[in-house]
């Protein structure tokens, strides 16, 4: 079935070591996008993709990056985490030609940092 | 700003019907979404209204009211696994564009009880 996947489902890093969240897709989706979620909070835009066009919100840390090497994937890399960083990401894609233009998450990938 | 309120929690019991009220306050509107999320789990798609009025889909249901910045979701013969998370989201025209950004609400916890 096409869908949204995230990989891995749980992560588990050490305070300050980078770690590389993964999404791919097989919608065929031009837009990409990367949130993140808190307990018990809404999920927060930290950017998204248009095509190649990369779309960062003006209050996502420097620490937060990412790539898209092709229409499937696209990482979410966290340069030096933080413990503020311990939270559900979510990946979202959506098709901005389709009419209602509707945004499909993956899982998830819930990190912890220690 | 932006401004999406939805009530915290609710509870209802099992074969009723409970409405989720949402209001928002947004520079621009083009859409509004519904999500559920189980915990631990990524969103998922319920239903979109643009125009005023109500959107029915089996037992779920949406209403829209532009002018009162105003949606109600209507779920009906609950069931225990409709014990989740809604989301509300609105599409702002301003951040929009030919892309999709959504704000979400903080969600309501609804809690099903036998």
């Amino acid at each position: 079935d096409a869908m949204v996947i995230q990989n891995p489902r749980y992560q588990v890093t050490q305070f300050g070591k980078p770690v590389t969240l993964s999404c791919s897709q097989t919608l065929n989706h031009n837009v990409m996008y990367w949130y993140q979620q808190k307990s018990s909070q809404a999920p927060k835009l930290l950017f998204h993709y248009y095509d190649k066009d990369f779309n960062n919100e003006a209050d996502t840390p420097d620490n937060f990056q990412s790539r898209r090497p092709n229409t499937s994937f696209c990482f979410l890399d966290i340069r030096s985490p933080g413990l503020g960083d311990a939270a559900m990401y979510l990946c979202a894609t959506s098709r901005v030609q389709l009419a209602k233009n509707i945004q499909y998450f993956g899982a998830g990938t819930r990190l912890s940092v220690l | 700003g932006q401004n999406i309120d939805q009530p915290t929690e609710m509870t209802a019991t099992e074969g009723a019907i409970v409405q989720i009220n949402c209001t928002y306050q947004t520079s621009g509107f083009n859409g509004l979404f519904w999500y559920q999320q189980h915990a631990g789990e990524a969103p998922t798609f319920l239903s979109y209204n643009v125009l005023d009025g109500l959107e029915e889909k089996g037992r779920f249901s949406s209403f829209l009211s532009r002018s009162k910045g105003y949606s109600y979701l209507l779920l009906k013969e609950l069931q225990m696994k409709d014990s989740a998370s809604y989301l509300c989201a609105v599409r702002d025209q301003e951040y929009g564009g030919a892309t999709n950004k959504l704000i979400f609400g903080t969600g309501t916890l609804l809690a099903v009880q036998p």
